[in-house]
C-alpha cells in the first residue's frame, strides 16, 4: 500500500493562469474525492468519482473548475484563469470496499496565486 | 443546513491532563462518524470512526469517541496526553456511505511538556 499521492506538492501561478492537479489514489480504491482547505477551516468538498463517473460535484464549485477521471485511476483537477481566492490545500483521497468507508487522504497540493 | 461543529479551535495543555474534544452534528438519520488528525507537516490519518453498533469506540494511540444519538454528538476522549498528541484534530460526518466527508473547522490542540 503505497499511499495516495498527489502532484504537485506546491504551485505558485500568477492569476488569469491555469493549474492542473494529479492524483494517485490507493490502487484497489474505486473512489476518488477532491478537497479544499483553507487556512483555519477543515476540509470542504469537491467532487468524487466511483470509477470514472463523477457523481457529485459541489455546488459552490465554480465554473471554472473542472475534474477528470478517465480511466477510473488517477484524477485531475484544473483550474482555469485562477483567481487569488482559490489559493488553498487541494486535497485528494481515496476509499474502496477494503477500507470500509474510510476516506484515505493524500499530501495535497497547495496553490498560490499571486 | 447541515454542519459539523467543534466547539473549541485551540486547547492548549500540559502532558498528561486529560483531553475531551467536542463536536456536534446537525444531520438526521443514520450517519457516519469519524475523527481525523493532521500532525504538523503530515497528511490528515484516520483516528477512528463510528457507522453502527456499541457507540464508545477506540482508535489508534489511545483515543476513544462516545456517539451521543441524543444529543448528535460524538466527543473525542484520550485520558493521558502526550506531547507527540499536538496537532490538530477534525471531526467529520459522512451521511451517504461512501459518499463525501462534512468536517468541522478543527480543533488545534498544543501538549506543553
Amino acid at each position: 500500500d503505497t499511499g495516495v499521492s498527489q502532484d504537485p506538492r506546491h504551485k505558485i501561478t500568477k492569476r488569469g493562469q491555469n493549474v492542473t492537479f494529479r492524483c494517485d489514489p490507493i490502487s484497489e480504491h474505486n473512489r476518488l474525492y477532491w478537497y479544499r482547505q483553507t487556512l483555519g477551516q477543515g476540509p470542504e468538498f469537491l467532487t468524487y468519482f466511483q470509477n470514472e463517473a463523477q457523481l457529485e460535484k459541489s455546488r459552490l464549485l465554480s465554473d471554472r473548475f473542472s475534474a477528470e477521471r478517465p480511466k477510473g485511476s488517477f484524477s485531475t483537477l484544473e483550474i482555469q484563469r485562477t483567481e487569488q481566492g482559490d489559493s488553498a490545500m487541494y486535497l485528494c483521497a481515496s476509499s474502496g470496499l477494503q477500507s470500509s468507508y474510510e476516506q484515505y487522504f493524500g499530501p495535497g497540493t497547495r496553490l498560490t496565486v499571486t | 443546513a447541515q454542519s459539523v461543529s467543534q466547539h473549541n479551535h485551540h486547547v492548549i495543555l500540559s502532558e498528561a491532563a486529560s483531553l475531551e474534544l467536542g463536536c456536534n452534528y446537525s444531520y438526521g438519520g443514520t450517519v457516519n462518524l469519524f475523527w481525523y488528525v493532521q500532525y504538523p507537516g503530515q497528511h490528515l490519518q484516520l483516528l477512528l470512526k463510528y457507522f453502527s453498533g456499541d457507540p464508545l469506540v477506540k482508535g489508534i494511540k489511545g483515543f476513544e469517541a462516545e456517539f451521543i444519538k441524543s444529543k448528535f454528538s460524538f466527543n473525542l476522549r484520550k485520558p493521558s496526553v502526550q506531547w507527540s498528541d499536538t496537532a490538530e484534530y477534525f471531526c467529520a460526518a459522512q451521511p451517504d456511505s461512501w459518499g463525501k466527508l462534512q468536517f468541522g473547522a478543527g480543533t488545534q490542540v498544543v501538549v506543553t511538556p
